[in-house]
Parts: C-alpha cells; structure tokens; sequence
C-alpha cells in the first residue's frame, strides 16, 4: 500500500547545530507535504508544508526541501535549541482529498 | 487561531463502559475534523473521517459500530468508542480543517489518553 516513511528512527543533535530529518514517501500523486512536531502526550503542532510545484520552502529556522524524483522529504531545522526536541511526523495528501498519510515518525534529541 | 481542544484530556474507565470524546474548533468553523489513534511511539492512523451534517466515512479495518462519530455542528465532533476493552486503551487525537487558511492543513487537538482497565 501507499505510505510515507522516514529514514532514522532517533537523531540525536547537539544544540547549536543543524539537524536534517528525512522523509521517503511512496505515492507518486502526492501533491501536499506537511511537517509536524509532537511534544510528548501532546497533538501535532504544524511546523511548515510544502506543495508539489515547489522543492524549497523556509519559514523560522525550518527549510523543508523536496525531492519529487526521488520522493523524498527533509526538515532542516537551523540551529537546533532544547525546545526542538520532539518527535517530527512527515504527511502527505492527494488532489482534493483532505486526509494525511503519516510517516513513522523521528525522534530528535538535542544534547547540552 | 485556529485552535482545536479536546475534552476530556485523560479517561480511565471499566471495561464494558462507553467513552465519549469532544472535539471542537475554537475560533474557526470545521466542516471537516479527522479522528486518529496513537499507539505509544507510533504514528498516527487516520479512523475516520467526520463531515458536519452527514454521516462518517471510517477508514479500512475500524469498526463503524465500535467507534461512534457525530458531528453534528461546525466546531464540534464527537467520538464515542462503545462498550471499550483494554485494546481500546490508546491516545485518540482529533484534527480539524479550516477551509478558509488552505487546502489540506489541519490543526490537532492536544488528545485525548484513554485506558481501558
């Protein structure tokens, strides 16, 4: 079946520097692409997305690149601070559909 | 804005008992909420989706019966999980679609940990 996968399961980071979390996903007409971080015993809260046409996209410390060729995914966070710590959920989506597809997510831990 | 709560946040119920989840948008109208499970150190998988006015549509392998969604106004979805066991003991999260902001971003409530002894 379709599916959105990542790569490494936990990122360990020490803070001050740049994390990169991937993302591989599989279904070719994906057309919407969202990073989540989830805070333990807490929902997803919305970090950046990206649409099919673009392959970059920065907001505040984040950069989300994608790759349509490869079906590929990544978050770099810039700078990576204590609060980061997390685990981040790749999703996608499809045409006009509304629901997501989450990946299994990665655990970041930032180390003093 | 856009915010999204739910209520309660934690349940401990009795096996056999029934379990109702709110679920409502604060300061923005959702014709469309989702419904997710977590399981511990798992991704979410979508159950349900819940269109205000009409009936849900579950995803495969969730039981309509067993999993009772209601939306029966712009800002709120419920979800009843019927007659709950100790499998049911999980970490429900609900999402919501405000139509106004894009096209497919949802915003999620802060869950809802139900444990079934």
């Amino acid at each position: 079946g379709e599916s959105v996968g990542l790569h490494l399961p936990t990122l360990s980071v020490q803070e001050g520097d740049n994390s990169i979390i991937n993302c591989a996903y599989s279904n070719s007409a994906s057309d919407y692409f969202i990073w989540y971080k989830q805070e333990s015993g807490k929902g997803p809260q919305f970090i950046i997305d990206i649409r099919s046409n673009m392959d970059k996209r920065q907001g505040q410390r984040v950069t989300v690149l994608l790759n349509k060729t490869v079906k590929h995914l990544s978050l770099q966070i810039a700078a990576t601070q204590p609060g980061d710590s997390a685990v981040y959920f790749c999703a996608d989506s499809t045409g006009t559909a509304s629901k997501l597809t989450f990946g299994t997510g990665t655990r970041l831990q930032v180390t003093l | 804005g856009a915010v999204v709560s739910q209520h309660p946040s934690r349940v401990i119920c009795k096996s056999g008992t029934s379990v109702k989840i709110e679920c409502r948008s604060l300061d923005f109208q959702a014709t469309t909420m989702f419904w997710y499970r977590q399981f511990p150190k798992k991704s979410l998988m979508l159950m349900a989706t819940s269109n205000e006015g009409s009936k849900a549509t579950y995803e495969q392998g969730v039981e309509k019966d067993k999993f009772l969604i209601n939306h029966a106004s712009l800002t709120l979805s419920t979800l009843t999980v019927t007659s709950a066991h100790p499998e049911d003991s999980s970490f429900y999260i609900c999402s919501a679609r405000d139509w106004n902001r894009g096209r497919n971003e949802q915003f999620f409530g802060p869950g809802t940990r139900l444990t079934v002894l």
